[in-house]
């Protein structure tokens, strides 16, 4: 099974509404990181959180990571038509960077 | 412009004509791996290589086969296709290099492959 799993598989908010999606993990990690990927196109890196972080922003990004838990969460705020795509956490664990399977966001004008 | 090149970005063949895609970064990354993409299954990793001349496998390397001979390249070849291998293949590249954590990934715009 996959060691990040995205929450929820598909979303669809109105454009100037908050995005929340949610990653969880089984193992222990060094870093956790969130992509964002246009339809069929290359994933872009958009934030990396270290394993000894709680919270991390970036621009409209802020991102939560909670190690007892073993779950993190991407928020968008104010979403704008342009944040349309899918976002994949990634996890870093035991060398190895796994992917999950995303969250298939819709912002709709 | 620092940037992963893959090519082509689009390639259809048909099954046992050995195929090759390129991957080149202009970043000085020691570290690059590939992934395929299926639908409801993800990225998984295929092959990675820690340095030149230092290949490993990944999750699902059967079918494939990749070189690291110089830093900036790291082609996939496909020595004989098959329908199965039909995907969306991404190249990614990092500062990663021995035991170190993995930093953010460079991705490449992707090669869809379809084998008849």
């Amino acid at each position: 099974s996959q060691q990040g799993e995205e929450d929820p598989q598909a979303l669809s908010i109105q454009e100037g509404e908050n995005a929340t999606m949610n990653c969880s993990y089984k193992t222990s990690i060094n870093n956790l990181q969130w992509y964002r990927q246009n339809s069929g196109r290359g994933l872009v890196h958009l934030i990396l959180i270290r394993s000894n972080e709680r919270e991390k922003h970036s621009g409209r990004l802020r991102v939560t990571l909670d190690t007892s838990k073993k779950s993190s969460s991407l928020l968008i705020t104010a979403s704008r038509a342009a944040d349309t795509a899918s976002y994949f956490c990634a996890t870093d664990a035991a060398g190895k960077l796994i992917f999950g399977q995303g969250t298939e966001l819709s912002v709709k004008p | 412009e620092a940037q992963v090149t893959q090519n082509p970005r689009y390639l259809i063949t048909v099954t046992g004509k050995k195929l090759t895609v390129t991957c080149s970064q202009n970043m000085n990354h020691e570290y690059m791996s590939w992934y395929r993409q299926d639908p409801g299954l993800g990225l998984r990793q295929i092959y990675y290589s820690m340095n030149v001349e230092v290949t490993d496998k990944g999750d699902v390397p059967e079918g494939y086969k990749v070189s690291r001979k110089e830093k900036r390249n790291f082609p996939l070849i496909l020595e004989s296709p098959s329908p199965n291998q039909t995907s969306l293949y991404f190249c990614a590249s990092s500062l990663r290099y021995r035991d170190r954590n993995n930093e953010k990934l460079f991705f490449g715009s992707g090669t869809q492959l379809s084998v008849l």
